[in-house]
Parts: structure tokens; C-alpha cells; sequence
């Protein structure tokens, strides 16, 4: 098993460039994950998903859209990259039963000049 | 919504002495506390975890502590090893099914 794969793994844009993370896992989760670090700040949640077809916000939505067309995929988009949206990325996946765990992936790095 | 603070942000702790990381919580209703350790370039990873029912759990040299009432959880590494220097974050699962993580704590371990 693969667990949390994430593509692309580095990527630099321009500022107002468009693109997609792709995120999928192997572990038949019902639950999956955006989060982005940054320095002293931790790991914020984007956007989340409890299951096929439904998305919800985290605590940093803005600038970013989601879409869980696929059990084992959810893929993060940014429409208009701005150099704010500097960071890395990890995707996360996890059971629904209680007490189950986020499994991160290895984390894309954006760069937006 | 879920808010959790975790002190300190640094830690540097001689080998074979303990650390100790606190983490608080503002949702009572969370029900659910990981701990992760991140190194340097890498993903966070799961190093032990507590449910609301129970005030302690153990793994070797890993333990974690939950005070409900007061609302925080502890992380406490006893006999440090070089090897135990990395980011450590707490977690709080909300009661809207996803985790609000501490900003992280830096763990020195020095020969």
C-alpha cells in the first residue's frame, strides 16, 4: 500500500498562476484533508471532506477549492496564486470512527513568486 | 471553534533528561487528542494518542495525560535520545469530525 501519495511534490508559480495538488489514498478512508504549514503557525486546516461528494471549510478557506469527486481522491485547487499561498501543503486521510488519526502524505512545497 | 495553544514553542533538554509539552483546549466537547512528531523535511507522523475517557496512556518512553476539567493534555518523553529532536504538535478532534492542531513545539536533545 501506498497510504497518502501527493502530487506534484515541489512547484513554483507566478502570481496569479492557476493550478492543482492531486491527493490519493490506498487505505479506503472516509475522511480526507487539507492542511498548510507554515513557519510557527502550525498545521491549518483548508478545506475537509467526511466522505465521496461533500466538502466542507477549515480555518483558512479563502483563495482555495476542493473537490472529492472520488472516494480515494480530493484534490485542492488555487485559482489565482498569490505569494501569501507560500507554503506546504499536506493532504491527510482518516477513518470516521472515533479515535482514528489523520495519516499525512509527504507534502507538496509551493513556492508563488 | 476549536482552539489549542501548546507551550513552550522551543524546548532543549540535556540527553536522558524528560520534556514535557502541554497542550490547551477550548471545545469541550472534542473528544479525541494525537500527538505527531515531524522531523526535519518530513511528514507529520502519529506517536500516540488519548480518547476523552481516559486521564493517561503510556508507550515506553511516551506518555500522554488528559485533564478534562481543565481542559489540557500533556506529552511527557522521559530518558531523551538524540533521536527524539524534531517538531512535536498536539491535536484536538472537534466535534465537527476534523483535528485544529498546536502551533508546535521545537525538541532539542543535546549530547
Amino acid at each position: 500500500n501506498a497510504g497518502v501519495t501527493q502530487t506534484p511534490k515541489f512547484r513554483v508559480l507566478k502570481t496569479g498562476q492557476s493550478m492543482t495538488l492531486l491527493c490519493a489514498q490506498d487505505m479506503n478512508h472516509e475522511y480526507m484533508y487539507w492542511y498548510r504549514q507554515d513557519p510557527g503557525m502550525g498545521l491549518r486546516l483548508i478545506h475537509y471532506s467526511v466522505g465521496e461528494g461533500t466538502t466542507a471549510k477549515g480555518e483558512v478557506p479563502d483563495g482555495y477549492n476542493v473537490s472529492r469527486l472520488k472516494k480515494q481522491n480530493f484534490l485542492l485547487g488555487l485559482e489565482s496564486a498569490a505569494p501569501s499561498q507560500t507554503s506546504v501543503y499536506f493532504c491527510a486521510s482518516s477513518y470516521s470512527l472515533a479515535g482514528q488519526s489523520p495519516f499525512f502524505g509527504p507534502g507538496t512545497r509551493l513556492t508563488v513568486l | 471553534g476549536e482552539n489549542v495553544e501548546q507551550h513552550p514553542s522551543t524546548l532543549s533538554v540535556q540527553e536522558g533528561d524528560s520534556a514535557v509539552i502541554k497542550c490547551t483546549y477550548s471545545d469541550s466537547a472534542s473528544n479525541y487528542f494525537p500527538w505527531y512528531k515531524q522531523e526535519l523535511g518530513k511528514r507529520p507522523q502519529l506517536i500516540i494518542d488519548i480518547r476523552s475517557n481516559v486521564g493517561e496512556k503510556k508507550d515506553q518512553r511516551i506518555a500522554v495525560t488528559l485533564n478534562k476539567t481543565a481542559k489540557h493534555f500533556s506529552l511527557h518523553i522521559t530518558e531523551t535520545q538524540p533521536e527524539d529532536s524534531a517538531v512535536y504538535f498536539c491535536a484536538a478532534r472537534t466535534n465537527g469530525q476534523n483535528f485544529v492542531f498546536g502551533p508546535g513545539t521545537r525538541l532539542s536533545v543535546l549530547p
